[in-house]
């Protein structure tokens, strides 16, 4: 059965400091990539996606991730982070099925402190 | 801009009731899915639809049943409404095989 990991529940981070958010996958076929993120009491917002061509894929917002097929890994970064980014961050795959569901993992919080 | 509403933002039910939850897209997307989400288990899916009057069960769909009687539609249904059946619940539709777009979130509470 397809999976998908944030190997950390909570990061904590001071502000302008680099981030990396971590996302491993378990497939054996191609798969679509992406990174959402949920402000307190609102819905998902989609921060970037990997459909297919350049392995690194920038979105909004300053962050950007890069696929690793070989490690089957889909990490997000940013190299200088603000109080707003405090959020929680979730990892989805798309198993290139005709349906678009996605898998998600179990989302990582991101704590920003000054 | 894609947009995605539910019907509520809050809603507390009593055990036994019958919960209504809608959601409506104005893109013309073809897929729409409900979703659940709880601390420390992220989303999982009930139902999803890729088609007026077409279902699917996700992972999770005891308890649930769902209505697509229209495209731009998608009704969650609680026929007996449980205490474990609180949580917040996501609504959000795509295009086939691309990013879905969520709406706000319900946080039903069943007491």
């Amino acid at each position: 059965a397809q999976s998908v990991t944030q190997l950390d529940s909570q990061v904590p981070v001071f502000e302008e400091a680099p981030v990396e958010l971590r996302c491993n996958y378990s497939s054996s076929v191609s798969v679509y990539l992406f990174w959402y993120v949920q402000y307190p009491n609102q819905g998902l917002q989609l921060l970037l996606k990997y459909l297919s061509g350049s392995t690194l894929v920038k979105g909004i917002n300053g962050f950007e991730a890069e696929f690793n097929k070989s490690q089957t890994s889909f990490h997000l970064r940013k190299p200088s982070v603000h109080i707003s980014d405090t959020a929680e961050y979730f990892c989805a795959v798309n198993m290139n099925s005709g349906y678009s569901t996605l898998t998600f993992g179990k989302g990582t919080m991101l704590l920003v402190s000054p | 801009d894609v947009k995605v509403t539910q019907s509520s933002r809050y809603l507390v039910k009593r055990t036994g009731e019958k919960v209504f939850l809608e959601c409506v897209q104005d893109m013309d997307h073809e897929n729409m899915f409900w979703y659940r989400q709880d601390p420390g288990l992220g989303l999982r899916l009930i139902y999803f639809s890729y088609d007026v009057k077409m279902k699917e069960k996700g992972d999770i769909p005891e308890g649930y049943s769902v209505s697509r009687e229209k495209k731009e539609r998608f009704s969650l249904i609680l026929e007996s409404a449980s205490t474990n059946q609180t949580s917040m619940y996501l609504c959000a539709s795509s295009r086939p095989r691309v990013e879905q777009y969520f709406g706000p979130g319900t946080r039903l509470t069943v007491t």
